[in-house]
């Protein structure tokens, strides 16, 4: 079955620092891709997503790049604040009908200053 | 807009309590989801309504019952609760259109002794 596999955390960084977080997943077909986040105490929130290939999301600062020939959806950000201190939760669907997330397991992040 | 509401926020059950979890959302959405997440595993759906009067079986639906009450309500129900549905309990609702975006609630820890 599809799954999406997440680097394990925590992940921790200084403030300003570069921040990459792995993603990679296994499906048929062309899945759409996600990133979710949730500070603490709080739901998920939708960071960004890419539909098809070579896409790029973006939001915040954040950027991941649908990359098929790898399988991959990496999360990255070129300076990272106290603030971004959450965990990061992968994702992906598949269909043009009824969508249904498949997450990865999440990875914390925490950003000291 | 509240958006998606969730009550209540924590709650403590012997084993074979049963509970209804709420959720409700006022965003006029026709889609509706319950999740359950655990460490090291992200989420994982448990049941979901694609529309008002339909729902349907996720990844791990044993041990639970759900009600899509009208559009806007959509509840929970353990009917004999086991230490194995400890757990954090997500509810989401679905936005169509332009791109399929889900909105989370702010969640229910559950914990059964």
């Amino acid at each position: 079955g599809d799954s999406v596999t997440q680097m394990e955390g925590p992940v921790t960084l200084s403030e300003e620092a570069f921040l990459t977080i792995n993603c990679t997943y296994t499906a048929t077909g062309y899945p759409s891709l996600f990133w979710y986040v949730q500070y603490p105490g709080e739901g998920l929130q939708l960071l960004l997503k890419a539909t098809k290939a070579d896409d790029k999301g973006s939001n915040k600062g954040f950027e991941a790049t649908y990359r098929k020939e790898t399988t991959s959806f990496h999360l990255e950000k070129g300076s990272v604040q106290v603030s971004d201190s959450a965990v990061y939760f992968c994702a992906l669907s598949k269909g043009a009908g009824f969508q249904k997330l498949v997450f990865g397991t999440g990875t914390r992040l925490l950003v000291s200053p | 807009n509240a958006g998606v509401t969730q009550t209540p926020k924590f709650q403590v059950l012997k084993t074979g309590q049963s509970m209804t979890l709420q959720c409700a959302q006022d965003m006029n959405h026709n889609s509706m989801y319950w999740y359950r997440q655990d460490p090291g595993m992200g989420l994982r759906l448990i049941y979901y309504s694609a529309s008002e009067g339909t729902t349907d079986k996720g990844e791990v639906p044993n041990g639970y019952n759900v009600s899509r009450l009208n559009k806007r309500e959509f509840s929970l129900r353990l009917e004999s609760a086991a230490p194995s549905q400890t757990s954090v309990y997500f509810c989401a609702s679905l936005y169509r259109a332009p791109q399929d975006t889900q909105y989370f609630g702010p969640g229910t820890r559950l914990t059964v002794l």
